[in-house]
């Protein structure tokens, strides 16, 4: 799998945008970026993934730059919930490539 | 509908003891894979089972370690003589079809070895 980077942790405000960023400047043509968020005390959960077109869904969207060297993860109105880890990972779906690394990820707090 | 379901969600052990950590994956899911956490990092991929057969065992960090999908659905993790540097969270995840479908996490097993 290609490395990601990701930032350590970042606030944000409740009802605001949360911009969370990720590089991965080795993806490799065929590399989808995934993202998933881990709340405390639970198991992981899926958010999105793409390939190199923007991508949204009813939680977040995937804004993937046009080399495809970082991407950034919105949630369009931050609330109380989405406290958690944030892990950005790339890998080949529809492959063999089914074990996931996370990192570290970016530890998001939002604040009232 | 039901999701993945594991149990206990916290165990102590002694040093020493062996203990049993089971997954009960969604209903039709041909794959389940055990992750290991330890505090404040990512989970780290332990094994895969593509219905009873243990395809991937590769993760697992000492023979002390042990999975098992005898009929192809609830699943052991299972680890021998624990250390206290096993004591990590345990995920389980499952996924229809293949590997590389979209994994469906429980909310783990919390293991504090003494």
């Amino acid at each position: 799998d290609a490395k990601t980077t990701q930032p350590t942790s970042m606030d944000c405000a409740e009802g605001r945008a949360a911009n969370l960023p990720c590089n991965h400047s080795t993806i490799s043509g065929n590399e989808y970026v995934y993202w998933y968020r881990q709340i405390h005390s639970q198991g992981p959960q899926y958010i999105i993934h793409g390939l190199k077109n923007n991508e949204t869904n009813e939680m977040a969207s995937l804004i993937i730059t046009e080399d495809r060297k970082s991407s950034t993860l919105i949630l369009p109105h931050a609330t109380l919930r989405d406290t958690a880890v944030y892990y950005c990972i790339v890998r080949v779906p529809g492959s063999n490539d089914y074990k996931l690394s996370f990192g570290a990820g970016t530890t998001v707090t939002v604040r009232a | 509908g039901a999701g993945v379901s594991q149990s206990p969600r916290y165990k102590v052990a002694k040093r020493g003891q062996d203990v049993a950590l089971r997954c009960d994956p969604i209903s039709g899911h041909v794959s389940l894979f055990w992750y290991q956490q330890a505090l404040g990092q990512g989970p780290e991929f332990l094994t895969y089972f593509q219905n009873e057969a243990q395809l991937d065992k590769s993760g697992l960090p000492s023979d002390r370690f042990f999975a098992e999908r005898p009929e192809g659905s609830v699943s052991t993790l299972k680890i021998q003589r624990t250390q206290q540097e096993d004591s990590a969270v345990y995920l389980c995840a499952s996924s229809s079809g293949g590997g590389a479908g979209e994994q469906f996490f429980g909310p783990g097993t919390r293991l504090t070895v003494l």
